[in-house]
């Protein structure tokens, strides 16, 4: 069974910071693996994904994630972090179970960026 | 600009009542969900419908049913609310070709149950 690990309910940065948010998966094969950010008082939307095309990918805002097998590992990174980049952060892996493609998020990371 | 939305932003029921909660999308999307999302427990997938007229549990469908008359509309209904069915609600949708399809999230429904 697929499952997710997010590493941190909470994660504070200084503006301008390296923002790193990290994300563990299990999956008993190659999976799809995603990265959504939430806003206040909003839904989810897409950050970026991985769909086995490149081990790096970039999303907007200025994120990106990079694949790594060995280490099960999925996590979200940016430079430079901004005040508008203050969000609560969701991972999540697809595969495909019974027939479906089941999706399972992670528990969610909140990002604070302190000025 | 593709839509998912929701019928309502705010909730709040009494308990024991009937709770429809409606989802459209315009995207002609195959697949629909509704979750659940509830502090340190990130999204909880409820059900899930993969085509009109078809509908599967998900992780916890206890209290909970759905109806897919059509394609653009899935609704979620609480038979008989109660309080710890008190939480924001999520809907989604997506193309159901491969697994690599991302989810488009409605902006939630806050429901309290009093």
């Amino acid at each position: 069974a697929q499952s997710v690990t997010q590493l941190g309910s909470h994660v504070s940065v200084s503006e301008g910071a390296l923002v790193l948010l990290r994300c563990n998966y299990s999956s008993s094969v190659p999976p799809y693996l995603f990265w959504y950010v939430q806003y206040p008082n909003q839904g989810l939307q897409l950050l970026l994904k991985y769909t086995s095309a490149a081990t790096l990918v970039k999303g907007i805002n200025g994120f990106e994630a990079e694949f790594k097998k060995s280490e099960t590992s999925f996590h979200l990174t940016k430079p430079s972090a901004h005040m508008s980049d203050a969000a609560e952060y969701f991972c999540a892996v697809s595969e495909t179970s019974g027939g479906y493609q089941k999706v399972t998020f992670g528990t969610g990371t909140k990002l604070q960026v302190i000025p | 600009d593709v839509k998912v939305t929701q019928s309502s932003r705010y909730l709040v029921k009494r308990t024991g009542e009937k709770v429809f909660l409606e989802c459209v999308q315009d995207m002609d999307h195959e697949n629909m969900f509704w979750y659940r999302q509830d502090p340190g427990l990130g999204l909880r997938l409820i059900y899930f419908s993969y085509d009109v007229k078809m509908k599967e549990k998900g992780d916890i469908p206890e209290g909970y049913s759905v109806s897919r008359e059509k394609k653009e509309r899935f609704s979620l209904i609480l038979e008989s609310a109660s309080t710890n069915q008190t939480s924001m609600y999520l809907c989604a949708s997506r193309l159901p070709i491969t697994g690599s399809n991302e989810q488009f999230f409605g902006p939630g429904t806050r429901l309290t149950v009093l």
